[in-house]
């Protein structure tokens, strides 16, 4: 079965620290990556997402991630985080699963990011 | 655009009661979706369906969860008995089509708490 990993639960960081979050997952076919956040008390919401072309890609609100097929990878990178960043965040593949016969999105856990003003 | 709608809010039950969640998906979305979400984890895929027919049940525990989408607009997911282990925040979600690369709509989600 896929399988999506984030590699930290927790991350604390102070305003104006650059960002890194590690998404790895297991799918060896085309997959379409993703990236959703949810800020405290809000629903989840679209951030980025990877489907063809270019493996870097931006997002909303100075986000960005990388695509490296090789790694099966789709890492989150923000070069200078802000109070309002704090959320948790979530990568997300969609693929094929034969098992349902369809194409499914699989969440990984998840990391909470905590941004100390 | 109004999003995604869900009642109730919250909602306790004891075990082996029945429980049901309601959906409003965003006008002329064509594909909505059950996830359940346990405390620490990520979004689980519960069933989705396209219109009114279901495309994808393969992890909806079926002796217990059911789900219709009346007339390709709103949905019901319905549990019949609770266990403990059904506490979880059950989200609905909405896309405008199927496609594999689509955007996904949440709504604010139901949190259910079995005692």
């Amino acid at each position: 079965a896929q399988s999506v990993s984030q590699h930290n639960h927790h991350v604390i960081l102070s305003e104006a620290a650059s960002l890194e979050l590690g998404c790895n997952y297991s799918y060896g076919g085309t997959v379409n990556l993703f990236w959703y956040v949810q800020y405290p008390g809000q629903h989840l919401q679209l951030l980025l997402k990877y489907f063809s072309g270019d493996p870097l890609v931006k997002g909303i609100k100075g986000f960005e991630a990388e695509f490296i097929k090789s790694k099966f990878s789709f890492n989150l990178r923000k070069p200078s985080v802000q109070w309002s960043d704090t959320a948790e965040y979530f990568c997300a593949v969609n693929a094929f699963y034969s098992g349902a016969g369809s194409y499914q999105l699989t969440f990984g856990k998840g990391t909470k990011l905590s941004v100390i003003p | 655009e109004a999003g995604v709608a869900q009642s109730p809010r919250y909602k306790i039950i004891e075990k082996r009661q029945s429980v049901a969640f309601w959906c409003n998906p965003i006008s002329g979305h064509a594909t909505l979706y059950w996830y359940q979400q346990i405390l620490g984890q990520g979004p689980k895929l519960l069933i989705q369906f396209q219109n009114n027919g279901v495309v994808d049940d393969s992890q909806l525990p079926k002796d217990r969860f059911s789900a219709e989408r009346l007339k390709g607009v709103d949905s019901t997911l319905k549990i019949q008995p609770a266990k403990l282990e059904d506490s979880a925040v059950y989200l609905c979600a909405s896309s405008f089509t199927f496609a594999t690369n689509e955007k996904l709509f949440f709504g604010s989600g139901t949190q259910l708490s079995v005692l």
